[in-house]
């Protein structure tokens, strides 16, 4: 049983450019949920998408922007990065209807901003 | 709004000594609580959970108590090894649905031989 899968593992980006981060839920999950964390931070919650819509999401600008295919995977998309968008960025998977929103986290993709 | 405040680390202890890693939170209504754990290098790990009052969640040792009257959900363990070496974060989420979790800060703990 595959968990959560996310790519890259790792991403060098510098100011002002763009980037897609990709993540495949745990079998059998329908809904993802995007989370940076900071360094020495807790992880703060980006949005979470179902149904491939947008569902919930957090304090972050529009510059922040997700997907969610047929299949259930998901793309987190940062646009005009900033120093500050350097974190990790987890990926977590849950399945709608659950009574007490089991997530199942991925590894991560730790993007640096330069 | 939903937060959580846990103990501030880091924490340093020696083996098999009882530890204890304090966490509070503020939410409406009767969240579901979590404790997540992060190796070095790794994502987060579900830990334990509880989803009511006076629930009790457990694995590998450690234990916490969903407390309403005191709003906490503090982690605790008789005795701690080397490999319990991680992050640990305090989680909130509501119960019903696919709701965003709510962490704490985080609590590094090391443990020497």
């Amino acid at each position: 049983d595959a968990g959560v899968t996310q790519s890259p593992t790792h991403l060098i980006k510098t100011r002002g450019q763009q980037v897609t981060l990709r993540c495949s839920p745990k079998s059998g999950h329908d809904t993802v949920s995007w989370y940076q964390q900071a360094l020495g931070q807790g992880p703060q919650f980006i949005f979470q998408y179902y149904e491939e819509e947008e569902r919930q999401r957090g304090n972050f600008p529009d510059r922040f922007s997700g997907h969610q295919f047929p299949n259930y995977s998901s793309e987190l998309n940062v646009n005009a990065l900033l120093l500050g968008d350097s974190a990790l960025y987890l990926c977590a998977s849950s399945l709608v209807g659950q009574l007490y929103n089991e997530q199942f986290f991925g590894p991560g993709t730790r993007l640096t901003v330069l | 709004g939903n937060s959580v405040t846990q103990m501030e680390g880091p924490v340093t202890l020696s083996e098999e000594a009882f530890l204890t890693i304090n966490c509070t939170y503020t939410a409406t209504g009767y969240p579901s609580l979590f404790w997540y754990v992060q190796y070095p290098g790794e994502g987060l790990q579900l830990l334990l959970k509880a989803t009511k009052a006076d629930d009790k969640g457990s694995n590998k040792g450690f234990e916490a108590t969903y407390r309403k009257e005191t709003t906490s959900f503090h982690l605790e363990k008789g005795s701690v090894q080397v490999s319990d070496s991680a992050v640990y974060f305090c989680a909130l989420t509501r119960i019903q649905g696919a709701q965003k979790l709510v962490f704490g800060q985080g609590t590094r703990l090391t443990i020497n031989p």
